[in-house]
C-alpha cells in the first residue's frame, strides 16, 4: 500500500519563499510521475504541477508558472515544490499524488494522494 | 474559475439514487479526454473513486458508477447511505492555454 507524506507547510509572508517535500513509500517511486495539487480553505482542487519519473519532464499551471519548481529525488523516494514571490491567492493545503498514466497525454489519474500541508500566506 | 461545472450539491434519502453531473466542453470532456471522480471528506485527502470514465479501483464499492457522453459525464450513487456524505469532484484535461489538469467545482452530496 503506498504513502505520501507532505511536510514544509507553514506561515510565510506575502513575496516570501517556501519549500514543501513530499515523502513517498509502499511503491517503487521511480516507476511514477507525481504531481501535486492544492486546496485553499472552503474552495476546490487545483492541479498545481506534475514530474515525471526521472524528472525530465516537468508541468506547471500558470498560476505558479515562473514561481514554483518541482523537483525530485528518486535516491530518497521524494518530491519537491519550491514556491518562490508567494501571494495571498497561493493560501491552500496542498497534496502530493500519485499519478497514473502517461500525464502529457491528458488521462493520467491519481490514485495515492498525502494528508496535504498547509501553506498560509499572511503579513 | 474551473471549466468542469458542477452542481453546488445534491441530496437524497438513505437507499435512494443521485447523479452528479460534469458539464464542460469542446477542449475537455468533448475532446474525449478521460473522467475521474474522487471522494473528499471534511479535513481529509481526496480518494480515487472513479477512473478511466467508469472504472472503479479496487475496493471501491459498486454503489459508485461513471459514465460519460459528449461534453458532460456524471457520477451515480445507488443505495445511497449515510457514510457517501462527502464532496466529489471530476478531473479531466483541457487543451486550452496549452493544456492543463483541471478538476470540476466539486459537489456536496447530503444524505437526508
Amino acid at each position: 500500500e503506498g504513502k505520501l507524506v507532505e511536510s514544509g507547510g507553514g506561515l510565510v509572508q506575502p513575496g516570501g519563499s517556501l519549500r514543501l517535500s513530499c515523502a513517498a513509500s509502499g511503491f517503487t517511486f521511480t516507476m511514477y510521475w507525481m504531481t501535486w495539487v492544492r486546496q485553499a480553505p472552503g474552495k476546490g482542487l487545483e492541479w498545481v504541477a506534475h514530474i515525471k519519473e526521472d524528472g525530465s519532464e516537468k508541468y506547471y499551471a500558470d498560476s505558479v508558472k515562473g514561481r514554483f519548481t518541482v523537483s525530485r529525488d528518486n535516491a530518497k523516494s521524494s518530491i519537491y515544490l519550491q514556491m518562490n514571490s508567494l501571494t495571498a491567492e497561493d493560501t491552500a493545503v496542498y497534496f502530493c499524488a500519485r499519478a497514473r498514466k502517461y500525464c502529457p497525454g491528458g488521462n493520467c489519474y491519481h490514485d495515492y494522494w498525502g494528508q496535504g500541508t498547509l501553506v498560509s500566506v499572511s503579513s | 474559475q474551473s471549466v468542469l461545472t458542477q452542481p453546488p450539491s445534491v441530496s437524497g434519502a438513505p437507499g435512494h439514487r443521485v447523479t452528479i453531473s460534469c458539464t464542460g466542453s469542446s477542449s475537455n470532456i468533448g475532446a474525449d479526454y478521460e473522467v475521474h471522480w474522487y471522494q473528499q471528506f471534511p479535513g481529509a485527502a481526496p480518494k480515487l473513486l472513479i477512473y478511466g470514465d467508469n472504472l472503479r479501483p479496487s475496493g471501491v464499492p459498486d454503489r459508485f458508477s461513471g459514465s460519460k457522453s459528449g461534453t458532460s459525464a456524471s457520477l451515480a450513487i445507488t443505495g445511497l447511505r449515510a457514510e457517501d456524505e462527502a464532496d466529489y469532484y471530476c478531473q479531466s484535461y483541457d487543451t486550452n492555454l496549452g493544456g492543463s489538469y483541471v478538476f470540476g467545482t466539486g459537489t456536496k452530496v447530503t444524505v437526508l
